[in-house]
């Protein structure tokens, strides 16, 4: 059963554009939900996290908007650059430290 | 401070064999825990270890089995192959096992059954 649902598979946006991805979970018990950035040939690595209790948070050009009572949250990329391609992973964490990975969206930035 | 490390980076079994991968997690983490993904999706949870006991496991079958060690270094061993067992096998250590404690990952072991 996939408990994290993740949206765009794949997206393609310009050089300076922003990059939205989406996700929706079910098990109202997760209390952190963190994102993660894949390049090819690598593990994924911590880009940026939020608690439930936060409805917004920034670091730099990324930005996770939080929505507890719709059960959906999303990754904002704002001046998206080439250098952010890669793929990128929603998570969801609770009892223990163990990740609920959502399917994953493959961003293209083009220059 | 070295990083996860794991090996080897990539391997070829045939199906019914057994393999094990290997794990070096970060110094000073005592909690290591294993993913499988598959290519294109997201990493699923294997289990978790905690201070070298199994603290926790996804819906994987018994023939998935780990061990972690006084340095909390890591194992996974998978017995009788199957072909769908062919898969990216991460393995992340943090320190502790609380919901906040970041989790790093290694770069992977490529498991390809034949």
């Amino acid at each position: 059963q996939q408990q994290v649902k993740q949206s765009p598979q794949s997206l393609i946006v310009q050089k300076g554009g922003i990059s939205i991805i989406n996700c929706a979970y079910e098990n109202t018990a997760f209390d952190y939900f963190p994102w993660y950035q894949q390049f090819p040939g690598k593990g994924p690595a911590l880009l940026i996290a939020i608690r439930p209790d936060v409805s917004e948070k920034k670091e730099g050009r990324f930005t996770i908007s939080f929505n507890k009572s719709a059960k959906q949250f999303s990754l904002h990329i704002m001046d998206s650059q080439p250098g952010d391609s890669a793929t990128y992973f929603c998570a969801a964490n609770n009892a223990g430290n163990m990740l609920t990975f959502g399917g994953g969206t493959r961003l293209m930035v083009k220059p | 401070e070295t990083g996860v490390t794991q090996s080897p980076t990539h391997l070829i079994k045939t199906r019914g064999q057994q393999v094990t991968l290997r794990c070096s997690s970060q110094s000073g983490h005592n909690t290591v825990s294993w993913y499988q993904q598959a290519l294109g999706q997201g990493p699923q949870f294997i289990f978790q270890y905690y201070r070298e006991e199994e603290n926790g496991r996804g819906n994987f079958p018994p023939r998935f089995s780990g061990l972690q060690f006084p340095n909390y270094s890591s194992e996974l061993n998978v017995n009788a192959l199957e072909l769908d067992d062919s898969a990216l096998y991460l393995c992340a250590s943090s320190l502790g096992t609380s919901d906040y404690n970041e989790q790093f990952f290694g770069p992977g072991t490529r498991l390809t059954v034949l």
